[in-house]
């Protein structure tokens, strides 16, 4: 198996520009997971989705940003407009239900909003 | 989620074993102690997570305290690329299935 997949790895963008993130979870995986990462606030959970579905989005920062999972091989994060303080390394993840699995995590995007 | 406290760093030996201990002293009688660690630039990998029996696998074993309210991962012959932030998570049975990350413990592993 490939692992959970994210594209691009890296994206350089100017600020307000649409910035979208793709993520390729594990086959047969329920879960997936997105995740926001810089130095000042760590690993912050951002929304999951249970077969598709989005179950919890409390974690989305502001209204420019949404994600949808259209089928259960991809999910996308967008950002419109973005802004510097975007600017992070999002990590996608993904899992089977319950709590005997552990999370397997993409090597994320590193975002850099100029 | 329960909450947990971890030192801000260690160090440890190559070669020596590493003992990364977790306090979770509000944690609930169906909530999971998990570790997961994060080498620089990656992706955090998950490494192991028990309830109240003590957990061995490839990459670690889990201690849990008899009243679980702290735990320690051991790895037990630790080298250069076992460097990484090292979090210890609790979450529920049946609850949600959301893992919240703390600040985790930076261990350094020295040749």
């Amino acid at each position: 198996d490939a692992g959970v997949i994210q594209s691009p790895r890296h994206e350089v963008t100017e600020m307000g520009q649409e910035v979208t993130l793709r993520c390729k979870p594990i086959s047969g995986h329920d879960y997936l997971f997105w995740y926001r990462q810089t130095m000042m606030r760590g690993l912050e959970l951002l929304i999951y989705f249970n077969n598709n579905v989005p179950i919890d989005d409390s974690g989305m920062p502001e209204d420019r940003f949404s994600a949808k999972m259209p089928n259960a091989s991809f999910s996308t994060l967008k950002i419109q407009p973005s802004e510097p303080r975007d600017s992070a390394v999002y990590f996608c993840a993904s899992s089977l239900a319950g709590v005997y699995y552990g999370y397997t995590f993409g090597s994320g995007t590193r975002l850099t909003v100029v | 989620d329960a909450k947990t406290t971890q030192p801000t760093s260690m160090d440890c030996a190559e070669g020596r074993a590493a003992n990364l201990p977790c306090n979770h002293s509000t944690i609930s009688g169906n909530e999971y102690v998990y570790w997961y660690r994060q080498i620089h630039s990656q992706g955090p990998q998950y490494i192991i997570h028990g309830l109240k029996n003590n957990e061995t696998n490839e990459m670690a074993s889990l201690i849990i305290t008899e009243d679980r309210k702290s735990s320690t991962l051991i790895l037990p012959h630790a080298t250069l690329r076992d460097t990484a932030v090292y979090y210890c998570i609790v979450r529920g049975q049946g609850g949600s299935e959301k893992l919240v990350f703390g600040k985790g413990t930076k261990l350094t592993v020295n040749p």
